[in-house]
């Protein structure tokens, strides 16, 4: 059964550095999605995707962030300068053209010390 | 504004059923969903159902809304360890929007 991947499972990284984390998306899917998970707290929404270009992103998703689909494949999200409430797990997410469902990915673990 | 409730915690006897309770506030939500996410793991997803039914069933799992409450519930029947995890409820406006998730419920079954 296809299922969404991401690389690196976990991450650790220096406040003030750059981290891409990556994702391939289910490949026939269309919409593409990253959410994280502050530990203990809920699932939030970052920031969604679709012919390549940015469809809709929250208050988090700020200049901080970007986001590239840059082949065929994959989908990345980088965070420019990382802090230390960036430290969360990452999920992406992608979802099929005119379905509601979204899958998930297994999520990246990013640590910012 | 959205905002999805579940309540933190239930814990059962294998073999009893549980029900996982939901509230949400966005009357324009179209679709509800349910995830189940074991430890160390990802998100995935067990079921969803449109705002105009009002109850799916899908082998052990049931799902009822009621729209006039924004009140969504997941029935697992015959509860077994394996279904120890957090359960997740989150909606959307539509499709390809975002999904706006509850806190996640987690459920402890007890042999």
């Amino acid at each position: 059964e296809p299922e969404v991947t991401q690389t690196p499972s976990h991450q650790v990284t220096q406040m003030g550095q750059e981290v891409i984390l990556r994702c391939v998306p289910i490949s026939n899917h269309l919409y593409f999605y990253w959410y994280r998970q502050i530990l203990g707290q809920k699932v939030e929404f970052l920031v969604s995707f679709y012919n390549n270009e940015i469809s809709e992103k929250s208050e988090i998703f700020d200049d901080q962030f970007s986001v590239e689909r840059p082949d065929g494949s994959n989908f990345t999200l980088k965070i420019r300068s990382t802090k230390l409430e960036d430290s969360a797990m990452y999920f992406c997410a992608s979802s099929l053209a005119g379905r509601g469902e979204q899958y998930f990915g297994p999520g990246t673990r990013l640590t910012v010390t | 504004g959205e905002d999805v409730e579940q309540s933190l915690f239930l814990s059962v006897r294998e073999g009893d059923s549980s029900v996982i309770n939901c509230t949400y506030t966005d009357s324009s939500s179209t679709y509800l969903y349910w995830y189940k996410q074991e430890p160390g793991a990802g998100l995935q997803l067990l079921t969803y159902i449109f705002s105009n039914m009002d109850m799916k069933q899908d082998q052990r799992l049931t799902v009822l809304l009621n729209k006039k409450d924004k009140h969504l519930s997941l029935r697992i029947a015959d509860t077994q360890t394996g279904d120890s995890a957090i359960y997740f409820c989150a909606e959307t406006r539509n499709q390809g929007g975002k999904l706006i998730f509850g806190q996640g419920t987690e459920l402890s079954v007890k042999p």
